[in-house]
């Protein structure tokens, strides 16, 4: 039972542009979410998170924005950097980062020159 | 600060083999958990160990397991490998104390025949 979804499997943006990533979740439970960034041959790398009790997140040019009427999350990405390519994955904890992670199926962001 | 290790990066097994997989822990971090990323798909969480003792399980058969050491590395044993065992392995490492995100290591290649 896939409890965390990321509808779009990939996303292509132009250097500068916004990105805006989706994710949605079912199960009502989850008090915290993250962004993790995967290149390839790594390990993802933690970006962003953000508690239940908020529904903004900001951290440079990464921004996280949480609706749990909805049970949708997006991550905003400004201005988008050539480096910014590579599979983004959203995540969703009950209890905080460090329990059990639910993983969507990520979304691969390619940033145009 | 070293980060998450883990070893060996590729491996090739034979269906009904038995394949154990080897985590060390960022400096500091007391809980590791492991997860499996199958092609085109998110991380699985597979269980989860904070101090020598597993704390929480996902939907894996008994013929995984794992171990975790006093200095809080980990290793995780497949037994009767199947081919749909075929994917990559992540580990991950936290401290409960920070209430945080997981770091990641790069991950163990398994491919079974």
């Amino acid at each position: 039972d896939q409890q965390v979804k990321q509808n779009s499997p990939s996303l292509s943006v132009q250097e500068g542009r916004i990105s805006i990533l989706n994710c949605d979740y079912t199960n009502s439970m989850f008090d915290y979410f993250l962004w993790y960034k995967k290149y390839p041959a790594e390990g993802p790398t933690f970006l962003i998170s953000i508690s239940s009790i908020k529904d903004k997140n900001e951290d440079g040019r990464f921004t996280v924005f949480l609706n749990k009427s909805a049970k949708h999350l997006s991550l905003h990405i400004v201005p988008s950097q050539p480096g910014d390519s590579a599979v983004y994955f959203c995540a969703a904890s009950v209890g905080g980062g460090d329990y059990k992670l639910s993983f969507g199926a990520g979304t691969t962001v390619t940033v145009r020159a | 600060e070293t980060g998450v290790t883990q070893s060996p990066t590729h491996l090739i097994k034979t269906r009904g083999q038995q394949v154990t997989l080897r985590c060390s822990s960022q400096s500091g971090h007391n809980t590791v958990s492991w997860y499996q990323q199958a092609l085109g798909q998110g991380p699985q969480f597979i269980f989860q160990y904070y101090r020598e003792e597993e704390n929480g399980r996902g939907n894996f058969p008994p013929r995984f397991s794992g171990l975790q050491f006093p200095n809080y590395s980990s290793e995780l044993n497949v037994n009767a490998l199947e081919l749909d065992d075929s994917a990559l392995y992540l580990c991950a490492s936290s401290s409960r104390r920070a209430y945080n995100e997981q770091f990641f290591g790069p991950g163990t290649r398994l491919t079974v025949l």
